[in-house]
């Protein structure tokens, strides 16, 4: 079964708009990772935080995680067009499992 | 720098035959894993490798099986195509299970079976 839950399963913004993704799950964990998927293609590492972390950021992205709620949350700022994708969130305890995903579409 | 390779892109089976889908990484990576992604469904995980002669099931095994005799390679065999089997196959691999860099994918091979 899946480990994650992603909300909203999709978001449409326009370009300049901050995204925002959340993602619940139910057991605990050892990290909890973000990946980007192109329309037709892999998935691509995104940013990655610790059970023991609060907040990390990278470039644009902004991830956050509270384990007594068991949820994560992705923030986008400044969105762009190249930002449209799914994004899921994946979860590592003995091994990684995936939600559902997000998909963003950002309007130029 | 190549990072994983699946082959086939594309492949259509008949119902009963069985094939193999190739995964190739040359990051020396001990950890690879094969998940398939169904519409809606995110990515579910079939089998995993912690290493060369290890191999474990995922949460959807059945109707799979993997080998792993080098660190570099780690295929994904059908051995009776069912429609149920129709999916999007993804190949990952990682410095560890806990994939404390993350995990790289790659591009995938979409499977049709009928």
């Amino acid at each position: 079964s899946q480990q994650g839950e992603e909300d909203p399963q999709a978001l449409s913004i326009q370009e300049g708009e901050n995204a925002t993704m959340n993602c619940s799950y139910k057991t605990s964990i050892n990290n909890l990772q973000w990946y980007r998927q192109n329309s037709g293609r892999g998935l691509v590492h995104l940013i990655l935080i610790r059970s023991n972390e609060r907040e990390k950021h990278s470039g644009r992205l902004r991830v956050t995680l509270d384990t007594s709620k068991k949820s994560s949350s992705l923030l986008i700022t400044a969105s762009r067009a190249a930002d449209t994708a799914s994004y899921f969130c994946a979860t590592v305890n003995n091994d990684m499992r995936f939600g559902a995903g997000t998909r963003l579409t950002v309007k130029p | 720098n190549a990072g994983v390779t699946q082959t086939p892109k594309f492949q259509v089976l008949k119902t009963g035959q069985s094939m193999t889908l190739q995964c190739a990484q040359d990051m020396n990576h001990e950890y690879m894993s094969w998940y398939r992604q169904d519409p809606g469904m995110g990515l579910r995980l079939i089998h995993y490798s912690v290493g060369a002669g290890i191999t474990d099931q995922g949460e959807v095994p059945n109707g799979y099986n993997v080998s792993r005799s080098t660190t570099e390679d780690f295929p994904l065999r059908l051995l009776s195509a069912a429609p149920s089997q129709t999916s999007v196959y993804f190949c990952a691999s990682s410095y560890s299970k806990s994939g404390v860099v993350g995990y790289t994918f790659g591009s995938g091979t979409r499977l049709t079976v009928v």
